[in-house]
């Protein structure tokens, strides 16, 4: 049950691009395609960007966009905007009944 | 809309007891598997527990088997979470959390969760 592997830190300028990456094993982001990505503001809920591994839910912008490779997901902002400014944590599905969860990355929009 | 609204968490000695609940609503609850998921400062989420649609079936990550129990309500809608002989490393927000899927004994990641419960162990 060891946590998938963040960043922990990530920054960019407002109206660029930034990468997040979530790297597991073959235990779990190797053999699901069940990798979401989650945006959190301390004190409030997770809120859902990215299921699927690609998908966007009804009403996340389009400037997030998800992907994966292998062993490795990874989440793309574009544009980015000062509201972005979080914490995303990764998740991956690992069998069974279990999910795995990175260890979060602190997004900062300079 | 779905809504998940944890409770019980508080300030408890080490080798002491909570129980935490999670009330839901804005969907069928008792169709569902549930999850409940910490986030402690400086260690990201972590998978806690899951259960069952009927509550038959559980499980635990490594860290709190043997301590944490998890078990519904669907008459109550409420999901609950036993924790037992807590330890400092147990302080964390507990979420409760709804697998991503149509129903049934499902365990996709979560696409809605509650805004958290606090637990301090000290």
């Amino acid at each position: 049950q060891s946590a998938l592997t963040q960043p922990a830190s990530v920054s960019g300028s407002p109206g660029q691009s930034i990468t997040i990456s979530c790297t597991g094993t073959s235990s779990n982001v190797g053999s699901y395609y069940l990798v979401s990505w989650y945006q959190h503001h301390p004190g409030k809920a997770p809120k859902l960007m990215i299921f699927e591994g690609t998908k966007r839910p009804s009403g996340v912008s389009n400037r997030f966009s998800g992907s994966k490779f292998g062993n490795t997901a990874s989440l793309t902002i574009s544009g980015l905007q000062a509201e972005d400014e979080a914490d995303y944590y990764c998740c991956s599905y690992a069998g069974s009944s279990t999910l795995v969860f990175g260890g979060g990355t602190k997004l900062t929009v300079l | 809309e779905v809504q998940l609204l944890e409770s019980g968490g508080g300030l408890v000695q080490p080798g002491g007891s909570l129980r935490l609940s999670c009330s839901a609503s804005g969907f069928t609850f008792s169709t569902y598997a549930m999850f409940w998921v910490r986030l402690a400062p400086g260690r990201g989420l972590e998978w806690v527990s899951s259960i069952s649609v009927t509550g038959h079936s559980t499980d635990y990550a490594d860290s709190v088997k043997g301590r944490f129990t998890i078990s519904r309500d669907n008459s109550k809608n409420t999901l609950y979470l036993q924790m037992n002989s807590l330890r400092a490393d147990d302080a964390a927000a507990y979420y409760c959390a709804k697998p991503h899927c149509t129903g049934g004994d499902c365990y996709r990641p979560p696409d809605y969760w509650g805004q958290g419960t606090l637990v301090t162990v000290s």
